[in-house]
């Protein structure tokens, strides 16, 4: 099946400061990738539908400025925490879209944050 | 608002038992439904996909159906292992929501014990 990487897997960042997470589509295009926040003991929820070329559309209560959306390419998006604060810290997955008929989702092996 | 339900919460059964995991969904209108597993601190790994169209699908000892008309899926898992323990989502592909996005069942924990 479809693969899709994360990187970094793992991030410790201090209050205050913003971290970048990427996630790439490895041998598929993706037009669109989702990313999703899980907290610990608690299912995923869906924070925005990232579009290649396009703006994301963020989940209500999604606060865009916070949580900055790229979709540059058919195989890379990239999620900016801005400005993290400890209560940021969390299990971060995105997912991909593939581009055959089944509309079956291809999902990364997450990001832990740490925000200290 | 589409909504899944997963039951039981969670799960401990003796090593070697067949089990059934439950999902439930409001709207009947949907692209797919997927079965996954995740391990503690890890991503989703995707065991089963069952097109709106297809009514069961096999994988090893993962048998998943689907009626749709009844908003239902199982997961049955035939000899559980210790190594089968993990959390189970269920999630759904459904056609009213906007950007087809999934929505995810809380999920089911469970143990195996050897």
């Amino acid at each position: 099946g479809a693969v899709v990487s994360q990187h970094p897997s793992r991030v410790i960042c201090k209050s205050g400061t913003s971290v970048k997470i990427e996630c790439r589509s490895l041998d598929f295009q993706a037009t669109t990738m989702f990313w999703y926040r899980q907290f610990p003991k608690q299912s995923l929820m869906l924070m925005a539908t990232s579009n290649e070329g396009s703006k994301a559309t963020y989940e209500q209560g999604v606060e865009k400025d916070k949580f900055l959306i790229n979709h540059a390419s058919l195989t890379l998006s990239t999620l900016t925490v801005t400005s993290a604060h400890p209560e940021d810290s969390s299990f971060y997955i995105c997912s991909a879209w593939g581009t055959d008929s089944s509309y079956e989702q291809y999902f990364g092996p997450g990001t832990r944050l740490t925000v200290t | 608002k589409q909504e899944v339900t997963q039951i039981p919460a969670a799960l401990s059964v003796p090593e070697g038992e067949n089990l059934v995991l439950n999902c439930s969904f409001t709207d009947s209108a949907i692209y797919n439904l997927q079965w996954f597993r995740q391990d503690p601190g890890k991503g989703l790994t995707s065991l089963l996909l069952i097109q709106s169209s297809q009514r069961e699908q096999t994988s090893g000892r993962l048998n998943a159906s689907l009626d749709k008309s009844s908003g239902r899926s199982t997961l049955y898992i035939a000899a559980s292992q210790p190594g089968d323990s993990a959390t189970y989502l269920c999630a759904v592909k459904s056609v009213k929501e906007y950007g087809n996005k999934l929505v995810f069942g809380a999920g089911t924990i469970l143990r195996v014990k050897s």
